[in-house]
């Protein structure tokens, strides 16, 4: 079945570092969707990416869409203690008409001041 | 304020006992989900319901049950079938399937002593 990996598993900064993780996929997604999820809380939706090689910014976030549309990535630049948290990324692929969604295992970010 | 409400938020139970999770919403979306949460891993699909009375399996469907008599409700059965049951119940609704933005409840943590 569809595998989504993400790397790395836990990231530990200082405040004001860059943070990136990678999503890879072992089939070609239809679309991808992150999402961030605080400690103790429930994820909740950031974007979803549905073009080859597209990239999108949320103020101090960027996302990007591979061309093969098997990978994406998440930059944070010049994190701040509020980032803190888990982003989970998850891969849409259509099949027959057909959806299934795969979360990755996430990526936990622990910000230090 | 449109939203999707899981309860208990927290409950313990005894080995060997059935219990049920609840989750309304009121987005008027007609897929629902349940997703079990482990420490370290992602979100694993536990069952899934497009539609009223109707409703799939996911990849980890063993040891539940569900039913979706209402398109506001969808509650999980968690039973004595299910090996290692306690973990962080997460219930979504999408209002375009799996292409769409997941709506996350604040999830139930279950714990079985």
């Amino acid at each position: 079945g569809q595998q989504v990996m993400q790397i790395p598993q836990y990231q530990h900064v200082q405040e004001g570092e860059d943070f990136t993780t990678y999503c890879n996929s072992s089939t070609t997604l239809s679309n991808i969707q992150w999402y961030k999820q605080r400690p103790g809380g429930h994820p909740v939706f950031l974007i979803q990416l549905v073009k080859s090689g597209e990239v999108k910014k949320q103020k101090r976030l960027t996302f990007q869409f591979g061309e093969a549309k098997k990978n994406s990535s998440l930059h944070i630049t010049a994190t701040q203690t509020t980032d803190v948290g888990t982003y989970f990324c998850a891969g849409v692929t259509m099949n027959s008409g057909y959806s299934t969604l795969t979360f990755g295992k996430g990526t936990m970010l622990l910000v230090s001041p | 304020d449109g939203g999707i409400t899981q309860s208990p938020k927290y409950l313990f139970r005894k080995e060997g006992q059935n219990v049920t999770l609840s989750c309304e919403q009121n987005l008027n979306h007609d897929a629902m989900y349940w997703y079990r949460q482990d420490p370290g891993q992602g979100l694993r699909l536990i069952y899934y319901s497009q539609i009223v009375n109707d409703f799939q399996k996911g990849d980890i469907a063993e040891g539940y049950s569900v039913s979706r008599e209402k398109k506001e409700s969808f509650p999980l059965t968690v039973t004595s079938a299910q090996k290692n049951p306690t973990a962080f119940y997460l219930c979504a609704s999408t209002g375009g399937g799996f292409t769409g933005e997941l709506f996350f409840g604040e999830g139930s943590r279950l714990t079985v002593l």
